[in-house]
């Protein structure tokens, strides 16, 4: 069974400056998926960005960005240059190969960012 | 305008009662899913659909069933409610029902037990 565990529950933060969250995750699986969701105010869930475990290379889109540390089980989330419409509850997430959009999720960091 | 609509957005339900939970999605995808948020515990898988065919099922009571009367559409019913199953409820959709696909979600259904 996987397992997901983000540690931090809540981080505030001023606007611009860079935040970073924590995932660690617990498969058997060789090969897997690894996400980042938000989940907004308005209870709204958007995906984020992927990390594919077979891929060295860290993922980036727009201003997220990842730390993989396969050995570590590690996948953080890196957010540059925060806005205050990033405040949202972000969830990690992972999904073993050929487990069919079976995602387990992390109980989720609160992100404030305040001006 | 919200691409997977669930309705209805808000309900309390009387212990022992049934409700049905209704999802369409207008994105075109062909795996449509269910998901559950509860306070206790985190966002959490229990139906996949591909093609209108249960792919599966992780919800361990037999009271919850899922209905895809059309390919975009995949209703949940749960029957004989508990308080426990107050909860909020997602449905999602994918492109298709592979690994690796994006997850979007619809607005949830949030779900009171009384």
């Amino acid at each position: 069974a996987q397992k997901v565990t983000q540690t931090q529950t809540s981080i505030s933060v001023v606007e611009k400056t860079t935040v970073t969250m924590d995932c660690v995750y617990e498969t058997r699986d060789s090969s897997y998926f690894l996400f980042w969701y938000k989940q907004t105010a308005s209870g709204e869930i958007v995906f984020l960005i992927r990390q594919d475990s077979y891929k060295k290379e860290n993922a980036t889109v727009g201003h997220y960005s990842l730390n993989f540390q396969k050995p570590k089980s590690s996948i953080g989330l890196i957010i540059t240059a925060t806005q205050i419409e990033d405040s949202a509850v972000y969830f990690c997430a992972m999904e073993p190969h050929n487990a069919g959009a079976k995602l387990t999720f992390g109980g989720g960091t609160r992100l404030t960012v305040r001006p | 305008d919200p691409k997977i609509i669930q309705k209805p957005k808000y309900l309390v339900a009387v212990t022992g009662s049934e409700k049905i939970l209704i999802c369409e999605q207008y994105l075109g995808h062909n795996a449509m899913y269910w998901y559950r948020q509860s306070a206790k515990k985190p966002l959490e898988f229990m139906f996949s659909y591909s093609y209108q065919k249960l792919m599966d099922n992780q919800t361990a009571s037999s009271r919850f069933q899922p209905q895809s009367s059309k390919k975009n559409h995949l209703d949940l019913q749960i029957t004989a409610l508990k308080p426990d199953d107050s909860a909020t409820y997602f449905c999602a959709s994918s492109q298709g029902g592979a690994s690796g696909n994006t997850l979007y979600f619809g607005e949830g259904s949030r779900l009171i037990v009384v």
